[in-house]
């Protein structure tokens, strides 16, 4: 399909465990953005990348979570030592560049047991 | 604290009538409103936005309209129809930033 793609849809883990959430954007979009939605409130910004630089990171929680996109298409999102806060649905978006419309992949529900 | 606040969490409108949905901020810096729709499951889906400087913008059967001085703006869907259930997400952006601010959303239903 032509949309953002992200995997894998659903993880579960334990506690303490290391994750990585993938996120594949639409083809040439240069603009990629990592958001986390909690139960019951709005997708909330943690990254943005342009190209392969993070150009805003301001909304990552703490040093456990980490991101990148080293070649500017595919992006990893890093959670480290998960904690059970940490459940919740990972939304990736992309767009053609600044100031325009964001598309949302259908993201990643991630639960830490 | 939150700068985009939607107060209603859900609103249920009777198909084919108007459904009006409401969103307040708090940030004078905002440049950019943005309206979200998302069903169950998947992402958010960009419905229509309005730049700071319009009070109002259409798009077939949505209009957004922006009242600055209240910091207000709202959504309206006429005339509603089912597949128009879903939870609506208001949303802004600061003046020379990309990320979007979002609301926690309202949950809107139709009626048969």
């Amino acid at each position: 399909g032509a949309g953002v793609s992200q995997t894998p849809s659903n993880k579960v883990t334990e506690k303490g465990k290391y994750v990585e959430l993938r996120c594949d954007p639409i083809s040439g979009h240069t603009a990629l953005y990592w958001y986390r939605q909690s139960l019951g409130q709005g997708p909330e910004f943690l990254i943005y990348f342009q190209g392969t630089g993070a150009a805003d990171d301001s909304g990552l929680p703490n040093d456990r979570f980490f991101a990148v996109r080293p070649e500017g298409s595919v992006s990893t999102l890093k959670i480290q030592r998960t904690e059970r806060g940490d459940s919740a649905v990972y939304l990736c978006a992309s767009s053609e560049g600044r100031e325009q419309p964001q598309h949302f992949g259908d993201g990643t529900r991630l639960s830490i047991l | 604290d939150q700068q985009v606040k939607q107060n209603s969490p859900s609103l249920s409108v009777q198909e084919g009538r108007i459904s009006i949905l409401n969103c307040d901020y708090t940030n004078s810096m905002f440049d950019y409103f943005l309206w979200y729709k998302k069903y169950p499951a998947e992402g958010p889906t960009f419905l229509i936005s309005i730049s700071s400087i319009k009070d109002k913008n259409e798009d077939g059967r949505f209009t957004v309209f922006l009242n600055k001085s209240a910091k207000h703006l709202s959504l309206h869907i006429v005339p509603s129809q089912p597949g128009d259930s879903a939870v609506y997400f208001c949303a802004a952006t600061l003046v020379k930033t990309d990320k979007i601010i979002f609301g926690k959303g309202t949950r809107l239903h139709i009626l048969p």
